[in-house]
């Protein structure tokens, strides 16, 4: 199907846990981002990439790993998970870096 | 850099009221202006955009937005809710140049009977 997924939707973790989010989009699109979403915080942008092999941190990126090896693909990789990384992920693509920008249906990740 | 303010975290209307969502951004120059809503449980889904020209924006499902330059506002606006408007709306303001979007911290939109 065309269009931007992640997945997985929902996943819970142990603390030191090594976790990937997965992104994939079909549209091409140059521009890519991660996001969290807390309350309170809003969405808060964690790591972005401007097209293959480029990658650009952004305002949280502490504790966060991310590549892009293929235009479509974005992962996100906690490296060793911790509690305050208990959030809601948003995946997003672009065609520009800020026009409008085409969001994910999130993944919902607890760290116990 | 630009930055976003939505003053409001959470409001109530009434089905049926009029609508009034405010956002202020903070740019030196004319920045790119973006209206979001999230239902629950989804992601972020467009409403409307403004780039340049009519400072009076329509976007789907009824909503329009107007671009204040003097204000740095860019205020939400719908005539009559519907119950299934009751969404979180963030407002997100672009720069004109290569840096990413930056979020308001939303504004959770409840509808009443």
């Amino acid at each position: 199907d065309a269009g931007i997924t992640q997945s997985p939707r929902y996943k819970i973790t142990e603390t030191g846990r090594q976790v990937t989010l997965m992104c994939h989009q079909t549209w091409s699109h140059s521009y890519m981002f991660w996001y969290r979403q807390d309350l309170g915080h809003g969405l808060r942008l964690i790591y972005y990439s401007a097209a293959a092999d480029i990658t650009d941190k952004g305002e949280v990126p502490d504790g966060y790993v991310v590549s892009r090896s293929k235009t479509e693909n974005f992962p996100l990789t906690l490296e060793s998970a911790t509690r305050s990384q208990t959030s809601v992920y948003f995946c997003a693509s672009s065609v520009e870096m800020n026009t409008e920008a085409f969001f994910g249906q999130g993944t919902r990740l607890t760290v116990v | 850099a630009q930055s976003v303010t939505q003053p409001d975290i959470h409001i109530t209307v009434s089905e049926g009221a009029s609508l009034e969502l405010r956002c202020n951004y903070s740019y030196g120059a004319t920045p790119y202006l973006f209206w979001y809503v999230q239902s629950p449980g989804q992601g972020l889904q467009l409403l409307l955009k403004y780039f340049s020209g009519d400072t009076l924006v329509q976007g789907i499902k009824g909503f329009e937005a107007e671009f204040k330059r003097s204000q740095s506002s860019f205020n939400l606006r719908k005539p009559s809710v519907h119950w299934s408007d009751a969404a979180e709306y963030f407002c997100a303001v672009g720069a004109r140049g290569n840096t990413p979007l930056v979020f308001g911290k939303g504004t959770r939109l409840s509808v009443i009977a």
